[in-house]
């Protein structure tokens, strides 16, 4: 049974460029969140997708947007990337009001 | 606002001998916090939970304290092995809301 598992692994980027990160749930998972982890930190939420409606959204600017599929797989989106951008990104799956989150391994965003 | 701190960035213990990493939680409307263990390079893996009803919740060689009164939430690991050596983050989860809030995390040396 996989778990979560995100593509790509890593990725380099240049300021103002665009990026796009995916995520693959748990089987019989439904719900998506993303997590940005800069270095050093624990992570930051940024947002949540179920049913393919952004549930809820932490303190990011509109530069990051997602987009949860059917088959509950998702996408993190970056708009005009900024060396500030730099970090993993994690992204977890739950089962609706089921607390039990689960966590990929992540992907490495080099923004330079 | 809510905030999640750990009381030590870093904490070394001898092999065998047991560990405790200790959190802290300003939001008294929290009722869900869960430890995760996070290695180089791979995602937070989930240890152990424990909801806001409950004082103490016991796993394989680890327990979970929650202390409402202070706020504080402990993580025990009985017995540490060298695989134990990773960062520790404590979360916690507001009612009603979707998102985690993690700490800075403390680091656990393990050593031989």
């Amino acid at each position: 049974d996989a778990g979560v598992t995100q593509s790509p692994t890593h990725l380099i980027k240049t300021r103002g460029q665009q990026v796009t990160l995916r995520c693959s749930p748990k089987s019989g998972h439904d719900t998506v969140s993303w997590y940005q982890q800069a270095l050093g930190q624990g992570p930051q939420f940024i947002f949540q997708y179920y049913e393919e409606e952004e549930r809820q959204r932490g303190n990011f600017p509109d530069r990051f947007s997602g987009h949860q599929f059917p088959n509950y797989s998702s996408e993190l989106n970056v708009n005009a990337l900024l060396l500030g951008d730099s970090a993993l990104y994690l992204c977890a799956s739950s089962f609706r009001e089921n607390y039990g989150y689960t966590f990929g391994s992540g992907t490495r965003l080099t923004v330079v | 606002g809510e905030s999640v701190g750990l009381h030590l960035p870093t904490l070394s213990v001898q092999e065998g001998d047991n560990s405790i990493i200790n959190c802290a939680y300003s939001n008294s409307a929290s009722d869900y916090f869960i430890w995760y263990k996070q290695e180089s390079g791979k995602g937070p893996q989930f240890i152990i939970d424990i909801r806001s009803n409950m004082d103490k919740r016991q796993g394989q060689r680890v327990t979970v304290l929650l202390n409402k009164t202070v706020k504080h939430l402990s993580l025990q690991i009985a017995a540490t092995q060298p695989g134990d050596s990773a960062v520790y983050f404590c979360a916690e989860k507001m009612r009603g809301n979707e998102k985690l809030t993690f700490g800075t995390g403390t680091r656990l040396t393990i050593i031989p």
